[in-house]
């Protein structure tokens, strides 16, 4: 089965102050992806990745970086929290030949 | 601008009975379209999904119907059970394109 493990599943962090969410596939998948769920609007995509050390933006990339030092680590940074990106993170991978795309269990992120 | 539309936001049915959740989309480029079963705590994962060639997708209880012409798709689940009780999600995204876009999500009820 396919495994994308996100760290930390929890976080609070102070308004201004630099997140970072972990993410590790096992799955030797070649594409990653950050996703943001809110209440209403479904998930949206922050970041991909198709390859190492280079990263793509998705539909709603400001206020966010993302980082891809190995195939199986993807990392999505947010140098100045706001409140604003208070939601529920998840991380996906899916392999270069499939269609289907798998999930983490999310990390929910709570900015104050 | 929300590409991919997703209705009811909420459903309730007793168990054994038929839910049917909707979607529709804009781009007509449009040729993969996924369902994503969601549970608390969970991230999503793949339920079903349709390619544009075609019309109708069974597996088990889950039907999902496609209808190019009006670019509206549907998610038919029969003799519904209590389990069934998650958030749904349609998707949408171009074979070989990085990118998936969601509906806004349906929390389905099923009461025992």
């Amino acid at each position: 089965e396919a495994a994308v493990t996100q760290s930390p599943r929890s976080k609070v962090a102070v308004t201004g102050g630099k997140v970072t969410l972990s993410c590790h596939q096992t799955n030797n998948h070649d594409y990653m992806y950050w996703y943001r769920q809110d209440t209403g609007h479904g998930l949206r995509l922050i970041h991909y990745s198709y390859v190492a050390d280079s990263t793509e933006k998705g539909d709603i990339p400001d206020g966010y970086k993302a980082s891809r030092p190995s195939q199986e680590n993807f990392s999505l940074i947010l140098e100045l929290a706001s409140l604003s990106q208070t939601a529920v993170y998840f991380c996906a991978s899916r392999g270069a030949t499939n269609t289907e795309v798998f999930f983490g269990k999310g990390t929910r992120l709570t900015v104050v | 601008q929300q590409q991919v539309r997703q209705s009811p936001q909420s459903l309730t049915v007793w168990e054994g009975g038929t839910t049917v959740l909707t979607c529709s989309y804009e781009d007509s480029t449009f040729n993969y379209f996924p369902w994503y079963q969601q549970f608390p705590g969970e991230g999503p994962a793949l339920l079903i999904s349709i390619l544009s060639v075609s019309d109708k997708k069974e597996d088990g209880r889950f039907t999902t119907f496609f209808n190019k012409r009006e670019k509206k798709l549907s998610l038919h689940i029969i003799d519904s059970q209590p389990g069934d009780s998650a958030t749904y999600f349609c998707a949408a995204s171009v074979i070989g394109n990085n990118k998936l876009t969601f509906g806004q999500g349906t929390v389905l009820s099923v009461i025992p």
